[in-house]
């Protein structure tokens, strides 16, 4: 159960467009499209941003989008703002049945 | 609105056992897949374990099989973590978590508890 690899920062400035990559393996994120992403703020619980590769929870904002290619999943974060300073972080199903997550990366908002 | 609270929390010497329980609340908890998630301090997030909605299923990380069971009790709305020869890298918060949709394995998680802290030192 290795862990994706991520960045472990990116940073923009405010109205600015990063984008975070995922790079996985034949057991995870090659294989499999149940990829998310999920941000976490200092001292809080991750909440969870897209699933399903591409989809976004009701409530969570348009500025994020992502995609998959191959082995490597990416999250756009469009029109930075303040508050997306956070850590990010990918998540794939494996051929085991478990799950596995990516490092995380710090996103800062110069 | 959901609500997940995990306890049983503690400072434990290595070789030690622990029980962590997350109580839940606001859903209709027989139907949903629980997994628990940690953090060690400073570092990112590791899965932990997870138990389908029926139970008929558990998978757990390598690092923490053969010493970690999950278990869930619906007339209680809980589920739990037994954690039996605790390391010193055993040391994280651990969040309880909910699935996103019933019935089904749907390996995303769109409730979390707030943590329970686990410190395992001698």
């Amino acid at each position: 159960q290795s862990a994706l690899t991520q960045p472990a920062s990116v940073s923009g400035s405010p109205g600015q467009s990063i984008t975070i990559s995922c790079t996985g393996s034949r057991s995870d994120i090659c294989s499999y499209d149940f990829v998310s992403w999920y941000q976490q703020h200092p001292g809080k619980a991750p909440e969870l941003l897209i699933y399903d590769v591409t989809k976004r929870p009701s409530g969570i904002s348009g500025r994020f989008s992502a995609s998959k290619s191959g082995c490597t999943a990416s999250l756009t974060v469009s029109g930075l703002q303040a508050e997306d300073e956070a850590l990010y972080y990918c998540s794939s199903y494996t051929i085991s049945s478990t799950l596995t997550f990516g490092g995380g990366t710090k996103l800062t908002v110069l | 609105q959901v609500q997940l609270v995990e306890s049983g929390g503690g400072v434990v010497q290595p070789g030690e056992s622990l029980r962590l329980s997350c109580a839940a609340s606001g859903f209709i908890f027989s139907g949903y897949g629980m997994h628990w998630v940690r953090q060690a301090p400073g570092k990112g997030l590791e899965w932990v374990a997870v138990i389908w909605y029926d139970a008929s299923n558990t998978y757990y990380a390598d690092s923490v099989k053969g010493r970690f069971t999950i278990s869930r009790d619906d007339s209680q709305n809980t589920v739990y973590l037994e954690m039996s020869s605790l390391r010193v890298e055993d040391t994280a918060v651990y969040y309880c978590a909910r699935e996103r949709q019933p019935y089904r394995d749907y390996p995303y998680m769109d409730s979390w508890g707030q943590g329970a802290m686990v410190t395992v030192s001698s």
